[in-house]
């Protein structure tokens, strides 16, 4: 089945640092990517999304100069989350879709702790 | 807007019990409904999918049908496993958006 690759799966850092994080759908190619957000024994909270060679959509309320989200090509998409702080500090989560009608695949997510 | 809502957990149960985790939906459009997995420290699995009224969504001994008269779309498993243990979220696409939007999750802890 379809295949979405996250990297790294945790990371730590010092507040203050950008955090980048990677999406690769490994056997089929990622029209559309979406970012979440997971708060502990929380729903994932969709940040934006991503469609291949434009800018991203944000929804309201997500910075755009904090995460930065890039999806040059139809494998891959990163999100930078610039000046870490603590409060920044939370699950990401990542997925793909080929065409309109096809279901997302996820990520297996990154657990991103800022000290 | 869209919203889905879904039982409070955790659910506990006991090996080989029945499972039932309700979802309701409410949807401007005509949306495509999803049963999605989390294991611990993971990322979301798809468990299975009914795109239209009255479709069953099946997988690994899960079913879900799709219910427009209730906008419901019950999981449910005759015999649960350990290895069931996870947290299920129940979504929902409307029609003409790319967008899914998401249940608060359940937590199902099963133990042998």
């Amino acid at each position: 089945g379809a295949v979405v690759s996250q990297h790294p799966s945790w990371v730590i850092c010092k507040s203050g640092t950008s955090v980048k994080i990677e999406c690769r759908s490994l056997d089929f190619q990622a029209t559309t990517m979406f970012w979440y957000r997971q708060f502990p024994k929380q729903s994932l909270m969709l940040m934006a999304t991503s469609n291949e060679g434009s800018k991203a959509t944000y929804e309201q309320g997500v910075e755009k100069d904090k995460f930065l989200i890039n999806h040059a090509s139809l494998t891959l998409s990163t999100l930078t989350v610039t000046s870490a702080h603590p409060e920044d500090s939370s699950f990401y989560i990542c997925s793909a879709r080929g065409q309109e009608n096809q279901p997302q695949h996820f990520g297996d997510g990154t657990r991103l702790s800022i000290l | 807007g869209d919203s889905v809502t879904q039982m409070e957990g955790p659910v506990t149960l006991s090996e080989e019990a029945f499972l039932t985790i309700n979802c309701t939906y409410t949807a401007t459009g005509y949306p495509s409904l999803f049963w999605y997995v989390q294991y611990p420290g993971e990322g979301l699995q798809l468990l299975l999918k009914a795109t239209k009224a009255d479709d069953k969504g099946s997988n690994k001994g899960f079913e879900a049908t799709y219910r427009k008269e209730t906008t419901s779309f019950h999981l449910e498993k005759g015999s649960v496993q350990v290895s069931d243990s996870a947290v299920y979220f129940c979504a929902l696409r409307d029609s003409g958006y790319s967008t899914l939007t998401f249940g608060k999750g359940t937590m199902l802890l099963v133990s042998p």
